[in-house]
């Protein structure tokens, strides 16, 4: 089956410093990636959508320049959270889909980020 | 705009229990429909879905669900709960116009009690 990795599986940072996921398709082409967040205990929260060679699109409310995502090839986008504060901290999963089933996502184990 | 509700925050059944899941779906057309299971710390796990045909899906684990176009739901059921079924559960809606995008429920927590 398909399968998505993301690294690093969980991360600490001290606040101001930026932090980058990635996300990886490891045996398909993802011809599109999304980017979730998910507080505890709460559902997931849909932040952006990314194509390969495009920019992503973000949903209203998520910061463009604070949440910079980057999908430069079919196998691999980067979500990194610049200048991180403790209201960061999150649980950050991707997931993606192939072409011929763009209905269906494949999801990463997601990336816990905590910000010191 | 589409949305999706789960109205049970959290439920506990007995082990060896049956177990329903509810849930119910806004949308104008005929939705894209999953359920996914979560357990903590971890991603998501799609246990079955929903596109068209048969309004009777078979999943994973023993899941199935049931799309009622009338009552707008697609609940999940299981005849017999086991104690690893524990887990965060979450009913998704998707549809695309322009782009295809998946909604999320609020999630159940099932607890499963010896």
């Amino acid at each position: 089956g398909a399968v998505v990795s993301q690294h690093p599986s969980w991360v600490i940072c001290k606040s101001g410093t930026s932090v980058k996921i990635e996300c990886r398709s490891l045996d398909f082409q993802a011809t599109t990636m999304f980017w979730y967040r998910q507080f505890p205990k709460q559902s997931l929260m849909l932040m952006a959508t990314s194509n390969e060679g495009s920019k992503a699109t973000y949903e209203q409310g998520v910061e463009k320049d604070k949440f910079l995502i980057n999908h430069a090839s079919l196998t691999l986008s980067t979500l990194t959270v610049t200048s991180a504060h403790p209201e960061d901290s999150s649980f950050y999963i991707c997931s993606a889909t192939g072409s011929g089933s763009e209905y269906e996502q494949y999801f990463g184990p997601g990336t816990r980020l905590t910000v010191t | 705009a589409q949305s999706v509700t789960q109205p049970d925050i959290h439920i506990t059944v007995s082990e060896g229990a049956s177990l329903e899941l509810r849930c119910n779906y806004s949308y104008g057309a005929t939705p894209y429909l999953f359920w996914y299971v979560q357990s903590p710390g971890q991603g998501l796990q799609l246990l079955l879905k929903y596109f068209s045909g048969d309004t009777l899906v078979q999943g994973i684990k023993g899941f199935e669900a049931e799309f009622k176009r009338s009552q707008s739901s697609f609940n999940l059921r299981k005849p017999s709960v086991h104690w690893s079924d524990a887990a965060e559960y979450f009913c998704a809606v998707g549809a695309g116009s322009g782009g295809f995008k998946t909604i999320f429920g609020a999630g159940t927590r099932l607890f499963v009690k010896a």
